[in-house]
């Protein structure tokens, strides 16, 4: 199985501060069409996970602006500009080019 | 919009079969792949497989032979069946839409179901 590894595991920052998450696959995350299936999901405390990017760094609806994506191959990053209140959470990153689908093991943030 | 709602029991007894079904509502069975995903108490996310409307499958190895995703399109619901349970399959079971790659490889789970909390244990 693919392995990706996130970084740092846990994060604690100031509100309005920005924070970055980073995720490094042992494989190349370039499909054979092209695309890179790489997302980002937020997991709030008791909810269900929430997808936020998809495809490196596309937002879904709803997704504030303040979260990014980038990145390629097999490093990415997941920016927040100004982090609020409602950011705490577990934050994972996911791949869909090699079979089976593998998640990082999350990144914790919370507020200092 | 599309909206998942997962019901099943939360305790089943070690070397069961572990049952649930989501269904689906908002969407064509067609629209989508259909997935499960697990979480551990306190732990990550791990992919379990996939439906599609046609009833193809997938199936993580690690699972695959304790395993049975299946749809029924006319109740707009699909279910998973893990058999041969013990308490290492104990966690936080989500389904999920999806959609997959000319390789088959799933990377959408756009909207998720609640979760629902499976504990084994006699």
């Amino acid at each position: 199985d693919v392995v990706i590894t996130q970084s740092p595991l846990s994060l604690a920052v100031t509100l309005g501060q920005g924070a970055s998450i980073s995720c490094r696959s042992s494989h190349s995350l370039v499909d054979s069409d092209g695309n890179t299936y790489f997302n980002w999901f937020q997991q709030r405390p008791g909810q269900s996970p929430r997808r936020l990017i998809y495809k490196v760094s596309n937002r879904d609806s709803g997704v504030p602006d303040r979260f990014s994506g980038g990145g390629s191959g097999t490093h990415f990053t997941l920016k927040i500009s100004r982090v609020e209140a409602e950011d705490v959470g577990v934050y994972y990153c996911m791949q869909g080019v090699h079979w089976p689908p593998t998640f990082g093991q999350g990144t914790k943030v919370e507020i200092k | 919009q599309v909206q998942l709602q997962q019901s099943g029991p939360g305790l089943v007894t070690p070397s069961g079969t572990l049952s649930l079904t989501c269904t689906v509502s908002g969407a064509s069975m067609a629209s989508y792949y259909w997935s499960w995903i697990r979480q551990p108490p306190g732990k990550g996310l791990e992919y379990i497989g996939y439906v599609s409307y046609t009833g193809i499958t997938n199936y993580t190895p690690s699972l695959k032979s304790r395993l049975t995703i299946l749809v029924d399109t006319s109740k707009n619901q699909f279910s998973l069946k893990l058999s041969s349970v013990t308490a290492a399959d104990t966690a936080v079971y989500y389904c999920a839409t999806d959609v997959i790659t000319f390789g088959g490889v799933p990377y959408g789970m756009e909207v998720w179901g609640q979760g629902t909390t499976v504990t084994v244990s006699s």
